[in-house]
């Protein structure tokens, strides 16, 4: 089965720009979430989508947003880019099962650096 | 305020012996602990998790041990081999329904383990 892809691998951006980062979770996953990984703050959760809902949002400002399409597949959005946003940005499937842990399967994340 | 640590940021291990790596929690809604390992340039891939109605979970070289009490988990790696060289970061969720919550996972900043020869 494969696993979990993300385009482009790498980005470079300058400041003001705005990015769309895609994600495709493993075949039979419904939750698709977002992570920022930097060397300062580490692995930070942007947030959850399922069944093309935001489920669930972590604490970063209005300029990441996202969505999720029927067939799972996830984009997220990053608007007036800042130097800040450079990272590593992770996504990661999940198979729903209601009332049960699910654990979650990292892609190999977008290298995004904005000059 | 960090609410899941990894005090270690790196350890040094002879290769055969075992390594443990250590995490400790802040949140008590927290229930369900996760440890992944990440190698450069690659996502973190999971390794093995542990549910709070537990204190022990194994699977074949790697242990998770849950001190509730303590709000602390640990990961050992026995025997520790040259491929084991990654960094280890822990996670934490308080959701039953996916492996994250209203926070997703929470994960501490990680631990580089390095195994010599």
């Amino acid at each position: 089965k494969a696993g979990v892809t993300q385009t482009p691998r790498y980005l470079i951006k300058t400041r003001g720009q705005q990015v769309t980062l895609s994600c495709s979770p493993i075949s039979g996953h419904r939750s698709v979430s977002w992570y920022q990984q930097t060397p300062g703050q580490g692995l930070q959760f942007l947030f959850e989508y399922f069944s093309e809902t935001q489920r669930n949002k972590g604490n970063f400002p209005g300029r990441f947003s996202g969505r999720q399409f029927s067939n799972s597949r996830s984009e997220m959005n990053v608007s007036t880019l800042e130097l800040g946003d450079s990272a590593l940005y992770l996504c990661a499937s999940s198979l729903y099962r209601q009332g049960s842990y699910n654990e979650q399967f990292f892609g190999p994340g977008t290298r995004l650096t904005v000059l | 305020d960090q609410q899941v640590k990894q005090n270690s940021p790196s350890l040094s291990v002879q290769e055969g012996r075992i390594s443990i790596l250590n995490c400790d929690y802040t949140n008590s809604m927290f229930d369900y602990f996760l440890w992944y390992k990440k190698y450069p340039a690659e996502g973190p891939t999971f390794l093995i998790s542990i549910s709070s109605i537990k204190d022990k979970n194994e699977d074949g070289r790697f242990t998770v041990f849950l001190n509730k009490s303590a709000k602390h988990l640990s990961l050992h790696i026995v025997p520790s081999q040259p491929g084991d060289s990654a960094v280890y970061f822990c996670a934490a969720s308080a959701s039953p329904y996916s492996g994250g919550g209203a926070d997703g996972l929470t994960f501490g900043k990680g631990t580089h383990l390095i195994i010599q020869p």
